[in-house]
């Protein structure tokens, strides 16, 4: 059983460009989250996707755009790039949005912006 | 927003002993705390998520206690071992607002 896999592992972007970032969930999970971790900072939500829809979201720009697909998966956008974008992007998934359920993280796609 | 502490911010112990470390957050509107393990280069892992006020849960020699009255809670390492040297991060609100972490190093 495969647990929570994002792609690509490292990305290098310059300033103005826009990036991808994918998540597949782990198997029988429904509920994908984003967090951005600068460093020296604990992780930063970005928003969360239940049944395809944003269902909650943090404190980011409406350059943070996301997905959820059918089969659960989810994608990150981010448009116009910025030097302080740089960060390590976790994905997490978790069954039943909003329920106190364990939720589990891949292993992240470090952003770097030149 | 809801400002998750954690402290400390690192800590260096001996093989062998115990130790813990403290998450804080604001008393009102509790809902759902999680504790994660997080070794370097590998993934966030779920350790804990605590309800209830008083909750204790435990894993092997890792326990942790929930107070939402006084909004702590406490993560408890039994006899430590350098496999247990990670960053210990909790999280408010059901995993919308993080601490920054305890750093842990066990030295053997």
């Amino acid at each position: 059983d495969a647990g929570v896999t994002q792609s690509p592992t490292h990305l290098i972007k310059t300033r103005g460009q826009q990036v991808t970032l994918r998540c597949s969930p782990k198997s029988g999970h429904d509920t994908v989250s984003w967090y951005q971790q600068a460093l020296g900072q604990g992780p930063q939500f970005i928003f969360q996707y239940y049944e395809e829809e944003e269902r909650q979201r943090g404190n980011f720009p409406d350059r943070f755009s996301g997905h959820q697909f059918p089969n659960y998966s989810s994608e990150l956008n981010v448009n116009a790039l910025l030097l302080g974008d740089s960060a390590l992007y976790l994905c997490a998934s978790s069954f039943l949005a909003g329920g106190p359920n364990e939720q589990f993280f891949g292993p992240g796609t470090r952003l770097t912006v030149l | 927003i809801l400002n998750v502490e954690q402290s400390p911010q690192s800590l260096h112990v001996q093989e062998g002993d115990s130790t813990n470390f403290t998450c804080s957050f604001p008393s009102s509107n509790f809902y759902a705390l999680h504790w994660y393990r997080w070794e370097t280069a590998k993934s966030p892992e779920a350790l804990f998520v605590m309800t209830l006020n008083g909750d204790e849960k435990k894993k092997g020699r890792i326990s942790a206690t929930l107070n939402t009255k006084e909004g702590y809670s406490y993560l408890y390492i039994k006899g430590s071992q350098p496999e247990d040297s990670a960053t210990y991060l909790c999280s408010g609100a059901n995993n919308l607002f993080f601490g920054t972490g305890t750093r842990l190093t066990v030295i053997p």
